[in-house]
């Protein structure tokens, strides 16, 4: 089982510009969660997607955060455009989606907005 | 008002020692619980869950819970040097979606 994979693990763009970030849950896995981690917040979710479709977007900070899954084996996370307070790491965990399962994080991708 | 609370910490506990970390909760309708371990500059990686009220062991860990007190804690037995890191509790709802307290810095010290 190769896990939770995210990509990039590091990103460092200039303020205004768009980002987008990856993740490929684990393989039977229906829920997909992105969480945002900084020391001030903590980790805050962002946004859930069981069987691809969006159950909560209440924690997405604002309009310039979108999300998708296209499919069970790919999500995307994009900011346009990007700001310096978007700075943190951002991980993507999946669960089997039954009841309240484990989530399972991937490495995360560090986001440092200049 | 944060919807699962952890002190934050540090908690020092001497190698060898019972390291006892608390979370409360607000959420009444919370149905399962849940104890992450992470390293500085990893991702949380689970370490237990527990879903009745009680008592759950594995190993040197052991999560307990007590719904009427919306508390749930995790002891650390014979800590290790090698068990500093951050604690995060988790509670879970009905609807498949956990929410994080702000996690507990352990220091094991040798």
């Amino acid at each position: 089982d190769a896990g939770v994979i995210q990509s990039p693990r590091h990103e460092v763009t200039e303020m205004g510009q768009e980002v987008t970030l990856r993740c490929k849950p684990i393989s039977g896995h229906n829920s997909l969660f992105w969480y945002r981690q900084t020391m001030m917040r903590g980790l805050e979710l962002l946004i859930y997607f069981n069987n691809n479709v969006p159950i909560d977007d209440s924690g997405m900070p604002e309009d310039r955060f979108s999300a998708k899954m296209p499919n069970a084996s790919f999500s995307t996370l994009k900011i346009q455009p990007s700001e310096p307070r978007d700075s943190a790491v951002y991980f993507c965990a999946s669960s089997l989606g039954q009841g309240a399962s484990p989530l399972h994080f991937g490495n995360g991708t560090r986001l440092t907005v200049t | 008002q944060k919807e699962v609370e952890q002190n934050s910490g540090p908690l020092s506990v001497p190698e060898g020692a019972i390291a006892s970390l608390n979370c409360t909760y607000s959420d009444r309708g919370s149905q399962s619980f849940f104890w992450y371990r992470q390293y500085s500059g990893k991702s949380p990686e689970l370490i237990m869950f527990i879903y009745s009220n009680g008592d759950k062991e594995d190993g040197r860990f052991t999560a307990q819970l007590n719904k009427a007190s919306q508390y749930v804690s995790l002891l650390i037995r014979d800590s290790q040097p090698s068990d500093s890191a951050t604690y995060l509790c988790a509670v879970g709802n009905a609807g498949n979606m956990l929410t994080f307290g702000g996690g507990t810095r352990l220091m094991v010290k040798p």
